[in-house]
């Protein structure tokens, strides 16, 4: 079976860096996305890694060990707007697997 | 503008009538997808069409159908053997080449309540 684990909700101080973690057992693996989706909206794609190690983009970052079966998206210089739900996805074989989803709720 | 639609965004239907849900794009995409989405939940895959005229079931297709004229058109029909299908729907889209960089771009949704 596939299985993507994430942690349910984590609270972190505007300003400040988070990191969401996701780990994963798959069949197979083409590569993996973060998506960000704020409550009762559609997904919204942030990043994508297949190979090995740490993409950027602007405040956003995520990391990839295929190895290890692990990924982190990286946030930093936190904002309100960025409470939301952070979904890690792995692409296999022609399907997206989704883990649960991580809270995120930002505060003051 | 490219995109995907989805309607209508909010449905209710009474327990027992089979409903569908429209989902459109104009991506030139050859793999769309539908999502189920319940509260706290990641996205279940529902059904996945990788070619016109043709789709596979995903991991829980129970109590749905779907069909595959039209590239741009994927509807999911909820049928009445659906047990509990109070949920948010989401249509997806991407190029479908498999091993290779494939996005997915979402519908903005259709939440379907059950009376």
């Amino acid at each position: 079976g596939q299985n993507i684990d994430q942690p349910t909700e984590m609270t972190a101080t505007e300003g400040a860096i988070v990191q969401i973690n996701c780990t994963y057992q798959t069949s197979g693996f083409n590569g993996l996305f973060w998506y960000q989706q704020h409550a009762g909206e559609a997904p919204t794609f942030l990043s994508y890694n297949v190979l090995d190690g740490l993409e950027e983009k602007g405040r956003f970052s995520s990391f990839l060990s295929r190895s290890k079966g692990y990924s982190y998206l990286l946030l930093k210089e936190l904002q309100m707007k960025d409470s939301a739900s952070y979904l890690c996805a792995v692409y296999n074989f022609n399907k997206f697997y989704f883990g649960s989803g991580t809270k995120l709720n930002v505060k003051p | 503008d490219g995109g995907i639609t989805q309607s209508p965004k909010y449905l209710f239907r009474k327990e027992g009538q089979n409903v569908t849900l429209s989902c459109e794009q104009n991506l030139n995409h050859d793999a769309m997808y539908w999502y189920r989405q319940d509260p706290g939940q990641g996205l279940r895959l529902i059904y996945y069409s990788q070619i016109v005229n043709d789709f596979q079931k995903g991991d829980i297709a129970e109590g749905y159908s779907v069909s595959r004229e039209k590239k741009e058109s994927f509807p999911l029909t909820v049928t009445s053997a659906q047990k509990n299908p109070t949920a948010f729907y989401l249509c997806a889209s991407s190029t479908g080449t498999s091993g290779s960089y494939n996005e997915q771009f979402f519908g903005p949704g259709t939440r379907l309540t059950v009376l």
